[in-house]
């Protein structure tokens, strides 16, 4: 049962690459959440979504974008990478009322 | 915007103290939840409250969400060795947009 798995691991950008961070869930949760977490502090919402077809900006949007197509996807993008972007992300998701699933996180770099 | 503040920031103590750690806001919630983090994982729930004046105690940690449903505790006594990691509260204001606290970094000393 893998949960939420997210890819890649670790990546580090140069200024102004794009990329794409992966998220998908096999445990057909309606809410997905993207966050962020700088170096020993806590997490930044930045999108989530309430289920396919629907998004909704976080707390800190600015510079990424996000879709749902469907139930088990939410990828995260990254258009012009900058260095206030190097953070370890995290994608969780849950049913509304029920704890959070995290997963392990991915650690980017942008130099 | 609804913020969610912890403290304190950082905590060292020996093993065999009691401690607490808080999580402060101005916007009420509807649950609140908290988490556990240990280097290099995702947070990892420990306990969810939803009842303004609700106490709920998990073995050696007992968790308080303040009557107005703006504000928590969370208390732990005797702390050991493993107890050491970041505390997050979580907040849901109904629309299932969970807002985390600035965490609380524990480290229990053997």
């Amino acid at each position: 049962n893998a949960g939420v798995t997210q890819t890649p691991k670790f990546r580090i950008l140069k200024i102004g690459q794009s990329m794409t961070l992966q998220c998908t869930q096999d445990m057909n949760h309606n809410y997905m959440y993207w966050y962020r977490q700088d170096p020993g502090m806590g997490l930044k919402l930045i999108y989530y979504s309430v289920g396919a077809g629907i998004t909704d900006k976080g707390e800190v949007p600015n510079g990424y974008n996000v879709s749902r197509s469907t139930t088990e996807d939410f990828p995260l993008r990254l258009e012009l990478a900058a260095p206030s972007q190097t953070s370890v992300y995290f994608c969780a998701t849950g049913t509304g009322d029920s704890p959070l699933h995290f997963g392990n996180g991915t650690r980017l770099t942008v130099t | 915007t609804q913020l969610l503040e912890q403290s304190p920031q950082f905590l060292s103590i020996q093993e065999g103290e009691n401690l607490t750690v808080y999580c402060n806001s101005s916007s009420v919630f509807s649950s609140l939840q908290w988490y556990r983090q240990e280097p290099g994982e995702g947070p990892v729930l420990l306990v969810t409250v939803v009842t303004g004046g609700e106490v709920k105690k998990l073995k050696r940690l007992t968790f308080q969400f303040g009557d107005a449903r703006k504000d928590s505790s969370l208390h732990i006594t005797a702390a050991q060795p493993g107890d050491t990691g970041l505390y997050l509260c979580a907040g849901n204001s109904g629309t299932y947009k969970y807002i985390f606290g600035t965490g609380t970094r524990l480290k229990v000393l053997a």
